[in-house]
């Protein structure tokens, strides 16, 4: 089963729109990665999460997970066409420091 | 910040040559690295764990002897894909912790097509 589940899958939303994308664990997550991937290229790190209540913010985009350390979730405000690509989700659950993944969200922004 | 660097970005090889890829840390010392697998449409697929000095620990369903990886040194890791076949065409990522924290680096990939 997968450990990480990201929702939504696709998300199509209008220009200068806010959005949120979740990312739900059953186990605690000892690190949290938000990655950016455009088609055919490689993935752009985000931020990493790993307190319980952490919240970190670049430019538009705010990552946030929550106390119990199972679920993090990434809001953009305002969102451009250049925050077109699929967000990523890895996590660390079981502190070994390598990741598993959520499956992705497809993001598309109309003008 | 650390940064993570992978060599080829893009390979296109013949069916049953081998195809190595490199997987450098360019300004810390990594004392494990991970190599990834993403399959289209998917997400990525930890292949292994390599720490330096030692052999690398494959996950299940991965082939060990097609799938070689070294890593000799702390700035360096590679993986190679022996006898290629088209069904290895997919996207390789690596990604590399060091001795500081546990922070996990990702390079930016290369892109092997088998023909």
């Amino acid at each position: 089963s997968q450990e990480l589940e990201q929702s939504p899958q696709s998300l199509i939303v209008q220009e200068g729109k806010n959005l949120t994308i979740n990312c739900t664990s059953s186990k605690t997550l000892y690190g949290l990665y938000w990655y950016k991937q455009k088609y055919g290229e490689g993935l752009i790190f985000l931020m990493m999460l790993q307190k319980g209540g952490e919240e970190k913010s670049h430019e538009k985009i705010t990552a946030k997970l929550d106390e119990k350390k199972q679920q993090s979730s990434l809001h953009i405000t305002a969102s451009q066409p250049s925050h077109a690509g699929i967000y990523l989700c890895g996590a660390d659950i079981k502190s070994q420091g390598n990741l598993i993944f959520g499956k992705g969200t497809k993001l598309s922004v109309k003008p | 910040g650390a940064v993570v660097s992978q060599h080829p970005s893009r390979v296109i090889c013949k069916s049953g040559t081998s195809v190595k890829i490199e997987c450098r840390s360019l300004d810390f010392q990594a004392t494990t690295m991970f190599w990834y697998r993403q399959f289209p449409k998917q997400s990525l697929m930890l292949m292994a764990t390599s720490n330096e000095g030692s052999k690398a620990t494959y996950e299940q369903g991965v082939e060990k002897d097609k799938f070689l990886i070294n890593h000799a040194s702390l700035t360096l890791s590679t993986l190679t894909v022996t006898s290629a076949h088209p069904e290895d065409s997919s996207f390789y990522i690596c990604s590399a912790t060091g001795t500081v924290s546990d922070t996990q680096y990702f390079g930016p990939g290369t892109r092997l097509t088998v023909l």
